[in-house]
């Protein structure tokens, strides 16, 4: 089974910190992609990645950076945090063709006070 | 308006039961559906994909689609309480990597 491991589940954090989510997958996948998720507003693409050094803007990527040095590894950044960034956070990843079968890790849950 | 859209329920039937699932989506040049389940705490995971119009039945699930309506659904039957959870639809176009995912709609199957 592809598994996706996100190091966090839960993260509490302060405004204006610099926050990092980091994202591991052991399939050798090509895509990665950060969502998050917010009660009524379902997940929301934030970057995603179609190889190694390579990323694209999602549709909420304001506020985030992403990182993709290893093709296993996909970190996204706050960069400062604020308060309406407060919000579950998904990593998923996927072969290129089959785009659509999105593995997903099990979210880390971030706090931002 | 959104691009996909879905009841937020709860939608609630007893088991047993055929629960029907409803979504709408707004890009006429969609081309792949997807149903993912959601268990309360826990990570998204695909059930039924669809790409053509009709049904696409899988064991206890049937996926339909009607691209001229733009509408599709995801038919449980004989709900179980393990059906519990949130169903969220899912959309691409065939040139991009994103799926558009709708808001999910809340499913409880009462014992």
């Amino acid at each position: 089974d592809v598994k996706v491991t996100q190091s966090s589940r839960y993260l509490v954090k302060r405004t204006g910190e610099k926050v990092f989510l980091e994202c591991v997958q052991d399939m050798d996948h090509e895509n990665m992609f950060w969502y998050r998720q917010d009660p009524g507003l379902g997940l929301r693409l934030i970057y995603f990645s179609y190889d190694v050094k390579m990323k694209e803007k999602g549709d909420i990527p304001e506020g985030y950076s992403v990182s993709r040095e290893k093709k296993e590894r996909f970190s996204l950044i706050l960069e400062s945090a604020s308060t309406n960034q407060t919000s579950m956070y998904l990593c998923a990843s996927s072969f290129p063709a089959g785009a659509n079968v999105l593995t997903f890790g099990a979210g880390s849950r971030l706090t931002v006070l | 308006q959104k691009e996909v859209e879905q009841n937020s329920g709860p939608l609630s039937v007893p088991e047993g039961a055929i629960a029907s699932l409803n979504c709408t989506y707004s890009d006429r040049g969609s081309q792949s559906f997807f149903w993912y389940r959601q268990y309360s705490g826990k990570s998204p995971e695909l059930i039924m994909s669809i790409y053509s119009n009709g049904d696409k039945e899988d064991g206890r699930f049937t996926a339909q689609l009607n691209k001229a309506s733009q509408y599709v659904s995801l038919l449980i039957r004989d709900s179980q309480p393990s059906d519990s959870a949130t169903y969220l639809c899912a959309v691409r176009m065939d040139s991009s990597y994103k799926l558009i995912f709708g808001s999910g709609t809340r499913l409880l199957v009462r014992p």
